[in-house]
């Protein structure tokens, strides 16, 4: 199985703040690699695949890059709305695997 | 709009059975392979598993968790996603998500989620 491990666990950033949330997988999944945002009691919502691909409607604050192995989300200005936890998840091959999860807090 | 609605969640002893639903609208149901993912309280996302399309013999793939316990199946007449879970365990107990593959391979929308709780 491919594990994929995010940094960090956890962060506490400002309103304005460029986030940056890391993903590595152990092995590699070329860029079938997306990004999920979740909030607290809510199901997760789909922001990103194919590693920099925004899913429609998803603001371009958000982005991402990387393949092979190494992943980045970026939020360029935090907002609010975006203080929730991050997962990624690699498609490449069965058993679909995701990170553990980062979460975004206030500071 | 696509809407993914899961249903049959509950409280169910270890060692029994339950069939979770997932019925789908706002898109061609037929055309797309669909996951069930589940989130243990306070966990993170673990993929329990797929079912492809009629055009891929409706095949199946499953997290080793749950393989040879849970079934997926679907009635593209009905719009309706299934999972069927036996030998439950306390482990299985979680908020349980139907999600749709999208064209290019990756999870586009999510249901809300049921939650399935094992306990005696």
């Amino acid at each position: 199985d491919i594990q994929m491990t995010q940094s960090p666990s956890s962060l506490s950033a400002s309103v304005g703040d460029r986030v940056t949330i890391t993903c590595r997988a152990s092995q590699g999944i070329t860029n079938y690699l997306a990004w999920f945002q979740q909030k607290p009691g809510k199901a997760p919502k789909s922001l990103i695949y194919a590693a920099s691909s925004l899913q429609s409607g998803v603001p371009s604050k958000f982005s991402g890059s990387g393949s092979g192995t190494d992943f980045t989300l970026t939020i360029s200005s935090l907002q609010p709305e975006d203080f929730a936890t991050y997962y990624c998840q690699q498609y490449n091959s069965y058993p679909l695997t995701f990170g553990g999860g980062t979460k975004v807090e206030i500071k | 709009e696509v809407q993914l609605v899961e249903s049959g969640g509950g409280l169910v002893q270890p060692g029994g059975s339950l069939r979770l639903s997932c019925a789908a609208s706002g898109f061609t149901f037929s055309d797309h392979y669909m996951d069930w993912v589940r989130q243990a309280p306070g966990k993170g996302l673990e993929w329990v598993g797929r079912i492809r399309k009629k055009a891929n013999s409706y095949t199946t793939e499953y997290a080793a968790s749950v393989k040879g316990r849970f079934s997926i199946s679907r009635d593209d007449s009905k719009n309706s996603l299934y999972l069927q879970m036996n030998s439950l365990k306390t482990e299985d107990t979680a908020v349980y998500y139907c999600a749709r593959r999208g064209s290019t391979g990756e999870i586009d929308y999510w249901g809300q989620g049921t939650l399935v709780t094992v306990s005696s």
